[in-house]
């Protein structure tokens, strides 16, 4: 199993250029979710996925979207960087209980973004 | 909504003392998730405590959930630079995992 995936490692953006970070994982997972990660504020949720089809917001959404069309994939769309959007960024997956909470949580190898 | 409060920010120790970070919660937590992230690498799981009052042991780390399930803490006997990276504590909310800030130890050879 490749765990999870995320494309690319590095990217630089100028400020207004829209892009798509990838994110695959391969453990059929229902949750999946991005976060950014910025010295001193740790890990924050931007949007979360509990399965195909649905998607909720996060802590800090405005600025991203995302879809999951499939079990497997989960792609954030940055509409128009700006240079608050410099981060780190994360996907990371995790299978779900019955009650609706989270196991341990899946990493990928995270993608830094920088936008001038 | 949900916050989850970790302390301190960093901690410089000196190889062979002891570690210890605390992270407390707005609302009673189901369960709490703990994470270690080494320098330039993603987070990685370590733990996670479900019972009031658990205390569970990995080596030298110790991990436990408040009696009221609303804090934890992670104590690390005699660190070694093995030991270096960015601690996180995580708790469920209305189906998705709030983190923490994190506590970045580093240690003194």
């Amino acid at each position: 199993n490749a765990g999870v995936t995320q494309t690319p490692k590095f990217q630089v953006l100028k400020t207004g250029q829209s892009m798509t970070l990838q994110c695959a994982q391969d453990m059929n997972h229902e949750y999946m979710s991005w976060y950014r990660q910025d010295p001193g504020m740790g890990l924050r949720l931007i949007h979360y996925s509990v399965g195909a089809g649905i998607t909720d917001q996060g802590e800090v959404p405005n600025g991203y979207n995302v879809s999951r069309s499939t079990t497997e994939d989960f792609p954030l769309r940055l509409l128009s960087a700006a240079p608050s959007q410099t981060s780190v960024y994360f996907c990371a997956s995790s299978r779900t209980g019955t009650s609706g909470g989270t196991y341990e949580q899946y990493f990928g190898p995270g993608t830094r973004l920088t936008v001038t | 909504g949900q916050q989850v409060m970790q302390i301190p920010q960093y901690q410089h120790v000196q190889e062979g003392e002891d570690f210890t970070t605390y992270c407390n919660s707005s609302t009673t937590l189901s369960n709490i998730q703990w994470y270690k992230q080494r320098p330039g690498g993603h987070p990685v799981f370590l733990i996670q405590l479900v019972k009031s009052g658990e205390v569970k042991k990995q080596k030298r780390l110790t991990f436990q959930f408040g009696e009221a399930k609303k804090n934890s803490s992670l104590h690390i006997t005699a660190t070694q630079t093995t030991d270096v990276g960015t601690y996180f504590c995580a708790g469920p909310s209305r189906g998705k995992l709030i983190f923490g800030q994190g506590t970045e130890l580093s240690v003194k050879p």
